[in-house]
This record gives C-alpha cells, sequence and structure tokens, in this order.
C-alpha cells in the first residue's frame, strides 16, 4: 500500500528555536498533503491543507507565520515550527491523499515535538 | 462546515464479544467514510472504508454500515480480541475538500 514516511519520528528542541518536520510520500505523489496536531487522547486537529505549488491554506486559529508549510514537490511537504515554546509541544502528523486510491489517505508516523 | 460526532469515547468489551461505534455526520454532500485504528504513539492506519454509494461493507471480523437518510454510520467488529485495543476514529470526506475526523473511541478489550 501506499507509504508516506515522516521525520523525524521525535525532536526536542530548546524554546525560540525551530524545528522543520518533513512528510514525503514514498511510492505516490500527493497534490494534497495535510498536517494535523494530536494532543494527548484527543482526535486529529487540522492546522493547514498543503497543495503543490501553492500555498497552504490553514485553519482558523492556526497562525500562519508560527507553523511555516511548503510543499515544494508531488512527494515533500515539510511544516517548520518557528519560535518554538512549550505549548508548541506536541504530536504532529501528515497525511497525503493518493488520488488513485480513491480518496485514500496515508498517514505519516508522526512527530513527537517537545520544547523545553 | 462538516460536523463529525462519534460515540461511545470509550468501551470497553469482553474478549470474543462484539463492539460497536458509531458517527454521525452533518453535510450530505460527504460521500466518503473511512475508519481508522490508532495505537498508542503510532500513526492511525485505514482499517475499513466505506463509499456513499454503498450501504455496507465487510472485511473479515470489521464491518461499516451507511445510513445516508439519517447521516450516520457505524464500525462493527465481531470477536474481539486484545490486539483490537486501540483508539478508532471516524472520518467523513467531501470530493475536493478535506476530512473531518470524530473525536476518537478509546476501545479496551478485556482478556
Amino acid at each position: 500500500g501506499a507509504v508516506v514516511s515522516q521525520h523525524p519520528s521525535r525532536v526536542i528542541c530548546k524554546s525560540g528555536t525551530s524545528v522543520k518536520i518533513e512528510c514525503r510520500s514514498l511510492d505516490f505523489q500527493a497534490t494534497t498533503m495535510f498536517w494535523y496536531r494530536q494532543f494527548p487522547k484527543k482526535s486529529l486537529m487540522l492546522m493547514a491543507t498543503s497543495n503543490e505549488g501553492s500555498k497552504a491554506t490553514y485553519e482558523q486559529g492556526v497562525e500562519k507565520d508560527k507553523f511555516l508549510i511548503n510543499h515544494a514537490s508531488l512527494t515533500l511537504s515539510t511544516l517548520t515550527v518557528t519560535s518554538a515554546h512549550p505549548e508548541d509541544s506536541s504530536f504532529y502528523i501528515c497525511s497525503a491523499r493518493d488520488r488513485t486510491i480513491g480518496q485514500g489517505t496515508f498517514f505519516g508516523q508522526g512527530t513527537r515535538l517537545t520544547v523545553v | 462546515g462538516e460536523n463529525v460526532e462519534q460515540h461511545p469515547s470509550t468501551l470497553s468489551v469482553q474478549e470474543g464479544d462484539s463492539a460497536v461505534i458509531k458517527c454521525t455526520y452533518s453535510d450530505s454532500a460527504s460521500n466518503y467514510f473511512p475508519w481508522y485504528k490508532q495505537e498508542l504513539g503510532k500513526r492511525p492506519q485505514l482499517i475499513i472504508d466505506i463509499r456513499s454509494n454503498v450501504g455496507e461493507k465487510k472485511d473479515q471480523r470489521i464491518a461499516v454500515t451507511l445510513n445516508k437518510t439519517a447521516k450516520h454510520f457505524s464500525l462493527h467488529i465481531t470477536e474481539t480480541q486484545p490486539e483490537d485495543s486501540a483508539v478508532y476514529f471516524c472520518a467523513a470526506w467531501q470530493t475536493g475538500n478535506q476530512f473531518y475526523f470524530g473525536t476518537g473511541t478509546s476501545l479496551t478489550v478485556i482478556p
């Protein structure tokens, strides 16, 4: 089946620094990728929709200047958490939609971000 | 926009019994309904899905039913096993749109 690889799986950073998370579709082209944030024992909260070659669409309440999304190719989207603070600590998951499999969407492994 | 509600939030069943999780959605334009299983700290995995032109789909011990008129769909797991313990999410999708996830159900199968 379709594989989405997310890297890194865990990252610890200091307050004020920036962290980049990569999401790659390994065996299919993903014109659309989604970035989610998940709090412990909670559902997936959509942060933004990333379309290849265009600006990401952010959900209400998500700071676009803080969570920079770049979708430079059909297989790669990146999320950069800028000037991270402890409250940004969370589990971030990407997903990619493979048009060749209906509306199938496949998730990356997730990134556990801890800001200290 | 779409609103997906999921019940129950927690569910405990004895091994071998059945488990049922229900979701409702608000937008009749939604036409694809996947179910995901998420183990602690891992990615959600698609376990079964159903499209709006189908009323029921089954895959071994897992089945999903869809009632378009009432705008609800359900996940049925029969002969539950301890490894079925996880959090399950339903979702609704509209063509050209995004996924809307339910709030999740934490299923515990007691050996």
